[in-house]
């Protein structure tokens, strides 16, 4: 299965920008999504496709991937932004859907 | 609104089974694949099994295999999971969402299993 590495946790200051990275062997030439999973609630996608926005989800959030690090990007950080992020890709091998450890952003 | 239902979930004993429902509004149910995925408590994502938006094609974490069979009702509108020979580490939130290509897009809110004698 695909590794993929990411922090355990980000502290970030209210209206400051959070940086969560997600690093596997060159993730590069994968695609990634990132989903958000506030405390007691269901994850959310909130970019797919590298840097895709889903409809709904605030400009504040931007994704990138380039060489071994994937990177998701929030911008102007509000309390409501408090929960877990985690990546994924799509493997294709035996395991479809692999996902980061998950990373918790602290505001 | 498309909306993900999950139903099922409860406690049952070590090698016992479980079936889980998931029902999907507001889309056209045939059109959609659709994925199940697990997280223990205070730890992250994982993914368990999927099918194919006509049925045919399903696939299993090893974790699972052999012991969960995912299968879809059109009729019904809902995917399961049938879960047998569960284990303690089968304890989780199980999700189900459905799947946009590489990745998930809607998700339920989730029903808890807990495996424990």
């Amino acid at each position: 299965s695909y590794a993929l590495t990411q922090p355990p946790s980000v502290s970030v200051a209210p209206g400051e920008t959070a940086t969560i990275t997600c690093g596997g062997d060159n993730i590069g030439r994968m695609s990634v999504h990132w989903y958000q999973q506030r405390p007691g609630q269901a994850p959310v996608l909130v970019a797919y496709d590298d840097s895709d926005r889903p409809s709904g989800i605030p400009e504040r959030f931007s994704a990138s991937n380039s060489g071994n690090t994937a990177t998701l990007t929030i911008s102007r950080v509000e309390a409501g932004d408090e929960a877990d992020y985690y990546c994924q890709v799509w493997d294709g091998s035996d395991i479809l859907f692999s996902f980061g450890g998950g990373t918790t952003v602290n505001v | 609104e498309v909306r993900v239902l999950e139903s099922g979930g409860g406690l049952v004993q070590p090698g016992g089974s479980l079936r889980l429902s998931c029902t999907v509004s507001g889309l056209t149910f045939g059109n959609t694949a659709l994925g199940w995925f697990r997280q223990t408590p205070g730890k992250g994502l994982a993914w368990v099994a999927s099918i194919s938006d006509s049925g045919v094609a399903t696939f299993y974490a090893d974790s699972v295999k052999g012991r969960f069979t995912i299968s879809r009702d059109t009729s019904l509108e809902t995917v399961f999971l049938q879960l047998n020979l569960l284990r303690g580490d089968d304890t989780a939130l199980y999700f189900c969402a459905k799947a946009r290509g590489q990745y998930a897009d809607l998700w339920g809110q989730g029903t808890m299993v807990t495996v424990s004698s």
